[in-house]
């Protein structure tokens, strides 16, 4: 089975630009979610979907992020502009259920804004 | 929100030794969560611990939750270079919609 599929793995871009991540959860898992991990810190959890409604975003910075799941299946988090403080690794997680149990989590975006 | 704290952020043990990792939370636990973080790649779960009491294992990694304490330990019996990473405790909010993760702590063991 494959896992959850993440692009780019890098990205380095200068501060007040705009950058894209792109996630392909497992088939099937019908609960998408999006983490921000700064370095030597948990990840943090941004918002999460169930099929291609947003269950919540409440620690969503939506005043330069933005995320969608078309058709309930990729996902696209975008940051715009990007700030020096967004530099972090990006992750995605998938998960069969509605609640959180097991959740299954792709290789990552680090992310460079200088 | 809650908050998750690990002690010790880090450890360095030789192999063989055994070791324990603490996640206590700040407000009441109905879900906690074990992870492990290879450095650079993505979460691999471990384990998920739901009453209190309750005790799992997966090969040399056993869990344990006090819910009266609000508080989750992972050990490890006889760590292996294998182990290395970053052990990060997770849990859920009451109203289910949000996750929470811990400040994560740091395993090197020596060959």
């Amino acid at each position: 089975e494959a896992g959850v599929a993440q692009s780019p793995r890098y990205k380095i871009i200068e501060k007040r630009q705009s950058v894209a991540f792109w996630c392909n959860p497992i088939s099937g898992h019908a609960t998408l979610y999006w983490y921000q991990q700064i370095l030597g810190q948990g990840p943090k959890l941004l918002i999460q979907f169930q099929n291609n409604g947003v269950v919540d975003d409440s620690q969503l910075p939506k005043d330069r992020f933005s995320a969608e799941r078309l058709k309930g299946v990729d996902s696209t988090l975008k940051i715009q502009p990007a700030k020096l403080e967004d530099s972090a690794v990006y992750l995605c997680a998938s998960s069969p259920l509605t609640l959180f149990g097991e959740q299954f989590f792709g290789p990552g975006t680090r992310l460079t804004v200088l | 929100s809650q908050e998750l704290e690990q002690s010790p952020q880090s450890l360095i043990v030789q192999e063989g030794k055994n070791l324990t990792i603490n996640c206590t939370s700040s407000k009441t636990l109905y879900g906690l969560y074990w992870y492990k973080q290879k450095y650079g790649e993505g979460l691999i779960f471990l384990m998920m611990l739901q009453k209190g009491g309750e005790e799992k294992s997966h090969e040399k990694i056993t869990a344990k939750l006090d819910e009266k304490k609000q508080q989750s330990s992972l050990h490890i019996t006889a760590s292996q270079p294998s182990h290395a990473g970053i052990y990060l405790c997770g849990a859920d909010s009451n109203t289910g919609n949000q996750f929470y993760f811990g400040t994560g702590t740091s395993l090197t063991v020596i060959p």
